[in-house]
């Protein structure tokens, strides 16, 4: 069964302050993972996909990166504005395409 | 180009009640996917319907069942709530075995049992 496990579970940051979150996975065979982007109360707004190892994928502030056994998104000079939960999920190739998610790092930036 | 929209946003239920909840997909996507998401915790795969059947399912009951029509909108159906059914409900889009597979997601439908 597939699994994600996301660290830290909250980071609290000064605005500037560039740091990284981490995604750990396991799956039979990875056919994408995606990073989320979730406002409180609110549906989860899609950032990136990452299909291979060695991928990278960056928007405004933000850099997402892929190895074989892990995520990173980096943040950097991060404002008030990001602050929110990140959410990890992965795919596998097998049926249908249900994405398996982790708990999200709940993100706070500091002005 | 027109986004994923829920319906309502905001729900209030007894317990042993039934619920429905709505949703319609992105323009151009003929896949929806529904998953329940309690507070503090990532979103959890209910069900997938794919050409108005049932495309795969989560460790939910039998009680939590779904349609798609043909215009590729869906509808979720909980039985005899209970008190953890309490949750975000959100609706997924997306189009079948397109290259990014990127599912979109609605603002969800807040389900609360007392």
């Amino acid at each position: 069964e597939d699994q994600v496990t996301q660290s830290p579970e909250a980071l609290r940051l000064q605005e500037g302050e560039s740091s990284s979150l981490n995604c750990s996975y396991t799956v039979s065979g990875l056919r994408g993972l995606f990073w989320y982007r979730q406002d409180p109360g609110k549906g989860p707004e899609f950032l990136f996909t990452l299909y291979s190892a060695g991928e990278e994928k960056e928007k405004e502030r933000l850099k997402a990166t892929l190895t074989k056994k892990e995520s990173f998104l980096h943040i950097t000079a991060p404002k008030p504005e990001d602050s929110a939960t990140y959410l990890c999920a992965v795919q596998d190739p097998f049926g249908n395409e249900k994405l398996t998610f982790g708990t999200g790092t709940r993100l706070t930036i500091i002005p | 180009e027109t986004g994923v929209t829920q319906s309502p946003t905001h729900l209030i239920k007894t317990r042993g009640q039934q619920v429905t909840l709505r949703c319609s997909s992105q323009s151009g996507h003929n896949t929806v996917s529904w998953y329940q998401q309690a507070l503090g915790q990532g979103p959890q795969f209910i069900f997938q319907y794919y050409r108005e059947e049932e495309n795969g399912r989560g460790n939910f009951p039998p009680r939590f069942s779904g349609l798609q029509f043909p215009n590729y909108s869906s509808e979720l159906n909980v039985n005899a709530l209970e008190l953890d059914d309490s949750a975000l409900y959100l609706c997924a889009s997306s189009g079948r075995f397109s290259p990014g597979s990127e599912q979109y997601f609605g603002p969800g439908t807040r389900l609360t049992v007392t």
